[in-house]
């Protein structure tokens, strides 16, 4: 039972419009949401997070939006850049330890 | 070190043959995790050390993996007798534990490693 989801594989965009990642999820016990970013042969490394309190964060280019009746959350990368094409990871908690996280999806900005 | 260390970054085994991955954590990060990632695919939860007890193992997927931490800081995770099928990125994380202070979470995002490569011929 995948918990959390990514519907899309892959989502290509010209650099400097607007980048939208999705992520759905099934546990309405989810409280914590994050999202990573991953480069081939790196680890991934952390961008952005949501608590269930709030239902918009931002940081810089980063927003994350958070829709908690619609188990819904979202990425927004404003300008996108050459530098974000990566795969980003959603991933989610209920207040444990245990993080779950999506399959992916990978992002490639045009030049 | 800085950041999360793992070892070795690739490895090369026969089938059949027993692998160790170790893990270096951030120093004074509680919690420790083991990802999986196949190719293709998202990351599988594994197992989590919180000090040098795992509460939860139940990611592993059979009886050949085990994990064990010591000193709250190094871990090894075991695979006995390597299948073609266990050839995947294993990924070690570390974050501080989570708690709540009045309405504000202390963030508790995971640090990753670069991972393990590891495949079997």
């Amino acid at each position: 039972d995948q918990q959390v989801k990514q519907n899309s594989p892959s989502l290509s965009v010209q650099e400097g419009r607007i980048s939208i990642l999705n992520c759905d999820y099934t546990n309405s016990m989810f409280d914590y949401f994050l999202w990573y970013k991953k480069y081939p042969a790196e680890g991934p490394t952390f961008l952005i997070s949501i608590s269930s309190i709030k239902d918009k964060n931002e940081d810089g280019r980063f927003t994350v939006f958070l829709n908690k009746s619609a188990k819904h959350l979202s990425l927004h990368i404003v300008p996108s850049q050459p530098g974000d094409s990566a795969v980003y990871f959603c991933a989610a908690s209920a207040f444990t330890y245990k993080y779950i996280f999506g399959t992916g999806t990978r992002l490639k900005v045009l030049a | 070190g800085a950041g999360v260390s793992q070892s070795p970054s690739n490895k090369v085994t026969e089938k059949g043959k027993d692998v160790e991955l170790r893990c270096d954590p951030i120093s004074g990060h509680t919690a420790l995790y083991w990802y999986r990632q196949r190719l293709g695919q998202g990351l599988e939860f594994l197992i989590y050390f919180q000090g040098n007890s795992a509460p939860d193992k139940s990611g592993l997927p059979s009886d050949r993996f085990s994990a064990e931490r010591t000193g709250e800081s190094v871990s090894t995770l075991t695979i006995q007798r390597t299948q073609q099928e266990d050839s995947a990125v294993y990924l070690c994380a570390s974050s501080l534990r989570r708690t709540l202070s009045g309405k504000n979470y202390i963030t508790g995002e995971l640090f990753f490693g670069e991972g393990s490569r590891l495949t079997v011929l």
